[in-house]
């Protein structure tokens, strides 16, 4: 059963400070894996995806992925307020069709 | 920009009733996909379904659910007696490939939350 693990926090990081979320998977074979933001009573927004080792950029977001150690993380440079939510990794099935989900990480930025 | 959309936004009803979440995904995706999030925890796989067929179902997904694309632009599930352990928020999301790949996105919709007194 492939299992992706995130601390369920929250983390709180002042304005304009990086935030840092991680996520860990047991599955070695995994390929790819997708972060989504999703706010309180809302559906999972995506943010980033990743396939490969190394880190990729997406204006104020950037996502690492490191395969050895079977962790992938999201980076927020300049957080704002409204970058406030819970923050879900998520990796597909060995199967290929369903997403599963981490518990998500909340993330508080205060003003 | 394209987007998945659910209908109703929240549906209350009796336990042992029947009900049908309706979804319209975004018009040229070809898979759909429900999931479900109980209060509090995490967004749980129930479905994915492709060419009118199911392609995978999870455990939670057992003889009380089933789905339909009834025309070219609906995708609905319905749950046949609902239970008190059915409320929870149900989202419809959709992928736009032609064949399964590790790399495709799953786009959701706003969501159905289900409340079953």
């Amino acid at each position: 059963q492939k299992e992706v693990e995130q601390n369920s926090g929250p983390l709180s990081v002042p304005e304009g400070a990086i935030a840092s979320l991680n996520c860990t998977y047991s599955d070695r074979v995994s390929q790819s894996f997708f972060w989504y933001r999703q706010y309180s009573g809302k559906s999972p927004e995506l943010i980033m995806s990743i396939y490969s080792n190394g880190d990729k950029e997406d204006g104020r977001f950037t996502a690492q992925l490191n395969k050895a150690s079977q962790y992938v993380s999201l980076l927020i440079r300049d957080s704002q307020p409204s970058d406030s939510a819970t923050y879900l990794c998520a990796e597909y099935s060995n199967s290929g069709y369903a997403l599963n989900f981490g518990k998500g990480t909340s993330l508080l930025v205060t003003p | 920009e394209p987007e998945v959309t659910q209908t109703p936004s929240h549906q209350v009803t009796q336990m042992g009733q029947e009900v049908i979440l309706r979804c319209v995904p975004i018009s040229n995706h070809l898979y759909f996909y429900w999931y479900r999030q109980i209060l509090g925890q995490k967004v749980e796989f129930l479905v994915s379904f492709y060419n009118n067929e199911i392609s995978e179902k999870s455990e939670i997904f057992d003889d009380q659910f089933s789905v339909e694309r009834p025309d070219g632009s609906n995708f609905t599930l319905k749950i046949r007696s609902t239970k008190l352990e059915d409320s929870a928020m149900y989202f419809c999301a959709s992928s736009d490939s032609s064949e399964i790949s590790p790399t495709d996105t799953q786009y959701f919709g706003p969501g159905t939350r289900l409340t079953v007194l």
